[in-house]
């Protein structure tokens, strides 16, 4: 069973800090790993992706990837409340695998 | 950007009618098209993947006379829930991927179905 893990939370953060996210997943073959934010009700909108071990960032975002730890986080730095939302680990090998998503609340 | 749209948005029945949710690629043509099913406070799960021009792969555990998948275009796919119950109410989600297997899934808005 492939499987991806993620910290259900809630994890809460003040405005203005740095949120960090993490995920783990069982699949060594894995090639792509997702973040995507979905708010309440809503479907989930692809925030990043990346490919290789290192760091990616794009604007307030950083996801970084360890494939040797099999571990993937998302870095969110100047933390709104708007970003509060549930953010979801997907990790795609043969097919693409979600984790149970982890609930970001940020606070002013 | 690539756009999925889905109709309805939502939709309430009664319990042994069949309901069929679309799924459209506005902007790109999509080989490839998946289908999610969400649960509350739970994460996505993979349907189906369905290529354009051919059967539906279904995932273990999952009726494929029950969730019928039509993939007819490369703009369009379609999932009848039939003789739905209301264990089958979720949330329904499409993606779609380009031409590319390496290319992103696009998501779709979702349908809420709601069986009574």
């Amino acid at each position: 069973q492939k499987e991806v893990e993620q910290n259900s939370g809630p994890l809460s953060v003040p405005e203005g800090a740095i949120a960090s996210l993490n995920c783990t997943y069982s699949d060594r073959g894995s090639q792509s790993f997702f973040w995507y934010r979905q708010y309440s009700g809503k479907s989930p909108e692809l925030i990043m992706f990346i490919y290789s071990n290192g760091d990616k960032e794009d604007g307030r975002f950083t996801a970084q990837l360890n494939k040797a730890s099999q571990y993937v986080s998302l870095l969110i730095r100047d933390s709104q409340p708007s970003d509060s939302a549930t953010y979801l680990c997907a990790v795609e090998g043969d097919k693409l695998i979600f984790g149970t998503g982890t609930r970001l609340q940020v606070f002013p | 950007g690539a756009v999925v749209s889905q109709h309805p948005s939502w939709v309430i029945c009664k319990s042994g009618t069949s309901v069929k949710i679309e799924c459209r690629s506005l902007d790109f043509q999509a080989t490839t098209m998946f289908w999610y099913r969400q649960f509350p406070k739970q994460s996505l799960m993979l349907m189906a993947t369905s290529n354009e021009g051919s059967k539906a792969t279904y995932e273990q555990g999952v009726e494929k006379d029950k969730f019928l998948i039509n993939h007819a275009s490369l703009t369009l796919s379609t999932l009848t829930v039939t003789s739905a119950h209301p264990e089958d109410s979720s949330f329904y989600i499409c993606s779609a991927r380009g031409i590319a297997a390496t290319d992103t899934q696009y998501f779709g808005p979702g349908t809420r179905l709601t069986v009574l």
